[in-house]
């Protein structure tokens, strides 16, 4: 199973672009890189999902480069609500999954 | 559309006491599903995935079990808990019959208080 090492916390204040990285540099040929958000006392939800180059959604961008060792996610205009953990998963191999495991994720704080 | 339940929501349980929690799934047939544990302020802990009925893997092998009895059904199992299986306990399941691979879809959580 590929690791993930993303920072601990960072700062933004409101109307900046947050970009998080995420390092996975034992990746897997098949392994798709999967961004979730969590709020306290919540359970994560999906943001953004790729397996190379860029993926762009309504509420997020997915940066992967050709070595797919890193991914970074890009959150534009931050607002208040946007404070919460971030997690990077890699993983889904297989088209049945089995084992997602989560790394430490990144606790984002976003100042008015 | 899929859904995902799980309860109780909130317990409070002394040392010693057993534990059940349980999560079904419902709009959808032959779902992964997961079972995380939160510790407050921490990331989260894989606890068991099962990828089919009565198929259970285990991630933590403490004083916890998890059983899958039916198809969209999963449910995690104490004898005696400890102290530290306080925490934020999550159910999630993924599926096959998704647009993306591997996406996670969360219950609404568990909290439990062991005192």
């Amino acid at each position: 199973l590929a690791k993930t090492t993303q920072p601990i916390s960072m700062d933004s204040y409101e109307g900046q672009e947050v970009n998080i990285t995420c390092s996975h540099n034992n990746i897997a040929t098949n392994d798709y890189i999967t961004w979730y958000q969590q709020f306290p006392s919540q359970g994560p939800r999906f943001i953004i999902q790729g397996y190379k180059t860029k993926v762009t959604n309504e509420v997020a961008s997915l940066f992967i480069p050709a070595d797919r060792k890193s991914s970074t996610l890009s959150l534009p205009r931050v607002s208040l609500s946007d404070t919460a953990v971030y997690y990077c998963l890699v993983g889904a191999g297989s088209y049945n999954t089995d084992k997602l495991i989560f790394g430490t994720g990144t606790r984002l704080q976003v100042f008015p | 559309s899929q859904t995902i339940h799980q309860w109780p929501a909130t317990l409070v349980q002394p040392v010693g006491s057993p534990l059940s929690l349980e999560c079904t799934v419902e709009g959808t047939s032959n779902p992964n599903l997961y079972w995380y544990r939160q510790a407050a302020g921490r990331g989260l802990q894989l606890l068991f995935y099962s990828v089919g009925i009565g198929q259970i893997s285990s991630e933590v092998p403490q004083n916890l079990s998890a059983s899958r009895p039916q198809d969209r059904q999963f449910i995690l199992s104490s004898k005696k808990l400890l102290l530290s299986d306080s925490g934020f306990y999550l159910c999630a399941w993924s599926g096959v019959d998704r647009g993306r691979t591997g996406e996670l879809f969360f219950g609404e959580g568990s909290r439990l208080t062991v005192l």
